[in-house]
């Protein structure tokens, strides 16, 4: 299974929206609605933002939110903030007992 | 409040076995509603799923994994342990364990331990 791919970096400004995409196949993301998304700030664990491509946990503002289009997912940030300027990474159900993460994006806030 | 912690060696030999545990407090690993799970990312590089362990024990991994790991639980002590094979330097990595919901599909990691880092040098 390969990696799910996500762009390298992403950037706005605050109060403005920012999306970040998640590219799979058909096989992963494509294939399942079991897509989350984590936020993950340096020297942290990650956290949960997204699960099962739109759902979010309780705590997380309603700012973030997921969609799904085909094989690719999208979480988008709205009313950037500055605690918002982290590095997000996707997950995806990839069959048979498996799970895939994207590479990775870097969210800066500028 | 669920919490998971990580331990064992912080360096392990090239060539050698790594070996961590990590134990569940604040709620019983003996849930019929989700797995749990090690995850690792080597320095400054992104996540990467290792495998996953039902209460029952039941096992899965990444198959480009496969081969060196060993996931076990032990539902007497709350904990579950990683066991990965013939590392390299390539293995260095923080290790993280957490719960993986849902069952039968596994979907989301949404308790994580702090993460363990450890290096593979000798």
């Amino acid at each position: 299974q390969s990696a799910l791919t996500q762009p390298p970096s992403a950037s706005g400004s605050p109060g403005q929206s920012v999306t970040i995409s998640c590219t799979g196949t058909s096989s992963d993301v494509g294939g399942y609605n079991y897509v989350s998304w984590y936020q993950q700030h340096p020297g942290k664990a990650p956290k949960l933002m997204i699960y099962e491509v739109t759902k979010r946990p309780s705590g997380v503002p309603d700012r973030f939110s997921g969609s799904k289009s085909g094989n690719t997912a999208s979480l988008t940030v709205s009313g950037l903030q500055a605690e918002d300027e982290a590095d997000y990474y996707c997950t995806s159900y990839a069959g048979s007992n498996n799970l895939v993460f994207g590479g990775g994006s870097k969210l800066t806030v500028l | 409040q669920l919490q998971l912690q990580e331990s064992g060696p912080g360096l392990v030999k090239p060539s050698e076995t790594l070996s961590l545990t990590c134990t569940v407090s604040g709620g019983s690993i003996r849930r019929s509603d989700c797995y749990w799970g090690w995850v690792r990312q080597p320095p400054g590089k992104g996540l990467e799923w290792i495998g996953s362990i039902y209460y029952s024990g039941n096992t899965y991994y990444n198959p480009s994994l496969k081969s060196r790991v060993t996931i076990s639980v032990d539902t007497s002590e709350n904990q579950f342990s990683l066991k990965l094979s013939s590392v390299t330097a390539a293995d260095t990595a923080v290790f993280y364990c957490a719960r993986v919901l849902s069952w039968p599909i596994m979907s989301h990691f949404d308790y994580w331990g702090q993460g363990t880092l450890v290096t593979v040098s000798s």
